[in-house]
């Protein structure tokens, strides 16, 4: 079965600091597409980054960067420099057949001051 | 802006009541899909539609259905609800392959249901 697993429900880091959550997943394809979304406490879900299967270099996007190690099917998503505003759940998504995620179970992060 | 619109943020129903949730987009996206959000539970797939009048069942469709009569409309019915119902309910929609690398979900901003 397709599986998406965050191994850490809950994580604390210290404001301006890097942290980094987890993610691996499982599939046999070949080609599929792996994501992270941010979930305020408001609710929306919101696109942080993208990293295809066949992409030889790791994701960024400002802060964010994906740490692909395809060999262990992980996925990680790394924060550099924490702010406060970056305290909310965190969903790691791969997409397999083109049009269905599937998701982990989140990573709530709390930024300290 | 693009964006998926939920009509609701905040619904409160009672039990035996028949609901429905609506989902908008404005992005002419083919596919269309709700996921339900539980504490420790992720995201799981309720139902699915990859084009107008075309519905998939996902991971958890009892208890629920869908209607998908125009392209940027995409409607979750709960025919009798139960409080086992009371979740968080998200819409998602997104592009067929080919229309870039990055074809990902956006999502509305959810509706939470309670069943009372």
């Amino acid at each position: 079965a397709q599986k998406i697993t965050q191994t850490q429900p809950g994580m604390f880091v210290q404001e301006k600091e890097a942290v980094t959550l987890d993610c691996t997943y499982d599939t046999s394809d070949q080609s599929y597409g792996l994501f992270w979304y941010k979930q305020p406490s408001s609710g929306e879900m919101i696109f942080l980054i993208y990293q295809g299967s066949y992409d030889e270099q790791n994701a960024t996007e400002g802060r964010y960067s994906l740490n692909f190690q395809k060999a262990r099917k992980s996925a990680n998503l790394v924060i550099s420099a924490s702010q406060l505003g970056d305290s909310a759940m965190y969903f790691c998504a791969a997409l397999y057949n083109f049009n269905k995620f599937y998701f982990g179970s989140g990573t709530k992060l709390n930024v300290k001051p | 802006d693009v964006k998926v619109t939920q009509s609701s943020r905040y619904l409160v129903k009672r039990t035996g009541e028949k609901v429905f949730l609506e989902c908008v987009q404005d992005m002419d996206h083919e596919n269309m899909f709700w996921y339900r959000q539980d504490p420790g539970l992720g995201l799981r797939l309720i139902y699915f539609s990859y084009d107008v009048k075309m519905k998939e069942k996902g991971d958890i469709p009892e208890g629920y259905s869908v209607s998908r009569e125009k392209k940027e409309r995409f409607s979750l019915i709960l025919e009798s609800a139960s409080t086992n119902q009371t979740s968080m309910y998200l819409c998602a929609s997104s592009p067929n392959p080919g229309r870039g690398a990055n074809y990902g979900y956006t999502f509305g901003s959810g509706t939470r249901l309670t069943v009372v």
